[in-house]
Formats: structure tokens, sequence, C-alpha cells
């Protein structure tokens, strides 16, 4: 069985601080993991994706997440937000053959000018 | 390169009506994944397609949803009869699997967004 908990529903940092968007996941196989991004009205769009190579992961917009398997988490980070970074985040859980894929419930980041 | 395509962008039934979503997937890719999204969860995966097959309908409600992508390139999701809590954005998603190396990144459709009163 497969699942993920997103730890927080709402992140709020002001622009020019630090991202850090929590996810944890469970899984009987050797998972790949993915962190998706949805602006209002738009389509689900991938950040970055790990699937058993690398443990640090760089994506696109200056996102990186770092697989841990000991704390079982797969982290989002951004050293620097952005206005445009405003958005829904979702982290994503499937078995490393592409089935199976769970989303998390969604954590939505808000940016203060 | 074109996008995943999904029609229609919006529909309104009663419940008890049935409904049909169409989706193109990207030229190519031979995995398609019909996702179901909810005012403010993320997506339930509904069924999984490789070529003209099912791999994964474990959480496909059965009794009022069918899907079908017979030529192994566009799909149909239908629900019949609609109920109130098939409210949702209907998302479809397409893959290519790079042999030895699972990328399996979805490429998402822009949805249908279903609401039944």
């Amino acid at each position: 069985a497969q699942s993920v908990t997103q730890l927080d529903s709402h992140v709020s940092v002001s622009e020019g601080t630090p991202v850090l968007l929590r996810c944890n996941y469970s899984s009987s196989y050797s998972p790949s993991l993915f962190w998706y991004v949805q602006h209002p009205n738009k389509g689900l769009q991938l950040l970055l994706k790990y699937t058993s190579a690398a443990t640090l992961v760089k994506g696109i917009n200056g996102f990186e997440a770092e697989f841990k398997k000991s704390e079982t988490s797969f982290h989002l980070t951004k050293p620097s937000a952005h206005m445009s970074d405003a958005a829904e985040y979702f982290c994503v859980v499937s078995k490393n053959t592409g089935n199976q894929f769970y989303f998390g419930t969604g954590t939505s980041l808000t940016v203060i000018p | 390169e074109a996008g995943v395509a999904q029609s229609p962008r919006y529909k309104i039934i009663e419940k008890r009506q049935s409904v049909a979503f169409w989706c193109n997937p990207i030229s190519g890719h031979a995995t398609l994944y019909w996702y179901q999204q909810i005012l403010g969860q993320g997506p339930k995966l509904l069924i999984q397609f490789q070529n003209n097959g099912v791999v994964d309908d474990s959480q496909l409600p059965k009794d009022r949803f069918s899907a079908e992508r017979l030529k192994g390139v566009d799909s149909t999701l239908k629900i019949q009869p609609a109920k109130l809590e098939d409210s949702a954005v209907y998302l479809c998603a397409s893959t290519i699997a790079r042999g030895g190396t699972y990328s399996y990144e979805q490429y998402f459709g822009p949805g249908t967004r279903l609401t039944v009163t």
C-alpha cells in the first residue's frame, strides 16, 4: 500500500524568504516520488521527480527536493520565494513501474509581498 | 507539441443523468490516466490504460463509472447515473515510458469541471 501525507495544508512566506513544503510517504515498494504544481485555472505541471537515482533532485524554477529513505520524506524547498510561486503543490508517490499514483491533499503556498 | 486535450471544459447536469468526457493524449503516449479531483483534495486515480488495455481500475466506482480506450489513442470516461458527490474536476493525463529508465512524467490536460445539481 502507498500513501502520501502533506504535513501543511497552507504555507505562507514573504517574498525572498525560503520555502519549505513537507511531504512524508508510505510505500511497500521502492517508490518514485514527484512534486506537481497547480496554478489557479491552469493544469498540473511537474516540478521535479525522484526515480531511485540521485537523492537530491533539482527541478524547474529553482525548486529542489531531497529523498530521505530513513525519514520517509521528500520535502520541497526553494531558497527564495517569488510572487509567481503562489499556487497549490502536490506530492505524489507511485510504484517504480509507473503504476498506482497517489496524490497528497495539497499545500497551498501564499507569497506575501 | 500539442498537449493533452479534454472536452468539454465545463458540464452541468442533474443527478441521475449521464455524462461523458473525452480525452486525447499527447501523440505517441501509450499510457493514459483518468483522475477525479474533488474541490480541496488531491487528484484520485480512477483508471490507467496502457495502450487499449486497463492496467489499474481499483478505485473506479464500477457501478456507475466506465471508461474505454478502444484504439489505444483517445479515451472516454462515462458516468451513469450521476450523483451529487460526483461533482469534481476530471483530469486526463498521459505518459511515455522510456525503456530501462522509468520517467513516468505525467502530462495533464486542463480538466473537465462537472457540476451535478
